[in-house]
């Protein structure tokens, strides 16, 4: 089916531990981003990428890299996880940012970091 | 202030009643997201909203652009509509991102 697959759905992590969160879409959509989403808050933006070799912080973007070389792929990178991190992270992807046809998101990787 | 604010944060119901939830915006956007996020799940993308009003099976959305206001309706709720609703703004301007709204949890009981 056509969609965003996330993978892993769980992860736990050491402080320090590095690792990599993949996001995949087939629907040729150019904007990617991922979020965290913490109790109480609402989902807060890492990084996006409006298309293959361009990206771009958001509002939180300490700690995490990424890279977009396909159109198809943006993992998010963990350099050295802290607990802070802990989180559930989101994947979204859209025809452009301010596409009609809305978001579509996928399934969630809940990270824990001890 | 959160750019964003949703009321209630917390809302039960019985099956069958209609339910409003409220979105208030301080930002000038060029759309506004409804968003259902099931327990344990992912998140659905349930309606873009620049204007008027949007209808889908039992749920409906409405925007006021001019008060910065959104509700989503649900007609005859039923215990699979108990979810997380979250509401997300696209704030006007060429770099803009979405800005979410800490969601309302639904409950709707028998």
């Amino acid at each position: 089916n056509a969609g965003v697959t996330q993978t892993p759905k769980f992860q736990v992590l050491k402080t320090g531990q590095s690792m990599t969160l993949q996001c995949a879409q087939d629907m040729n959509h150019e904007y990617m981003s991922w979020y965290r989403q913490d109790p109480g808050m609402g989902l807060r933006l890492i990084h996006y990428s409006v298309g293959a070799g361009i990206t771009d912080q958001g509002e939180v973007p300490n700690g995490y890299n990424v890279s977009r070389s396909t159109t198809e792929d943006f993992p998010l990178r963990l350099l050295s996880a802290a607990p802070s991190q802990t989180s559930v992270y989101f994947c979204a992807s859209s025809y452009t940012r301010k596409s009609n046809y809305g978001y579509t998101f996928g399934s969630g990787t809940r990270l824990t970091v001890v | 202030k959160n750019e964003v604010e949703q009321s209630p944060q917390n809302l039960t119901a019985q099956e069958g009643e209609f339910i409003t939830i409220n979105c208030s915006y301080s930002v000038g956007i060029s759309a506004l997201h409804w968003l259902q996020q099931h327990p344990g799940g992912g998140i659905v993308s349930l309606f873009m909203l620049s204007s008027g009003k949007k209808k889908h099976g039992r749920l409906i959305a409405t925007i006021n652009i001019q008060e910065k206001h959104s509700s989503l309706h649900i007609t005859a709720s039923h215990p699979r509509d108990s979810a997380v609703y979250i509401c997300a703004v696209l704030p006007t301007g060429t770099a803009s991102k979405l800005t979410f709204g800490t969601g309302t949890r639904l409950q709707v009981t028998l």
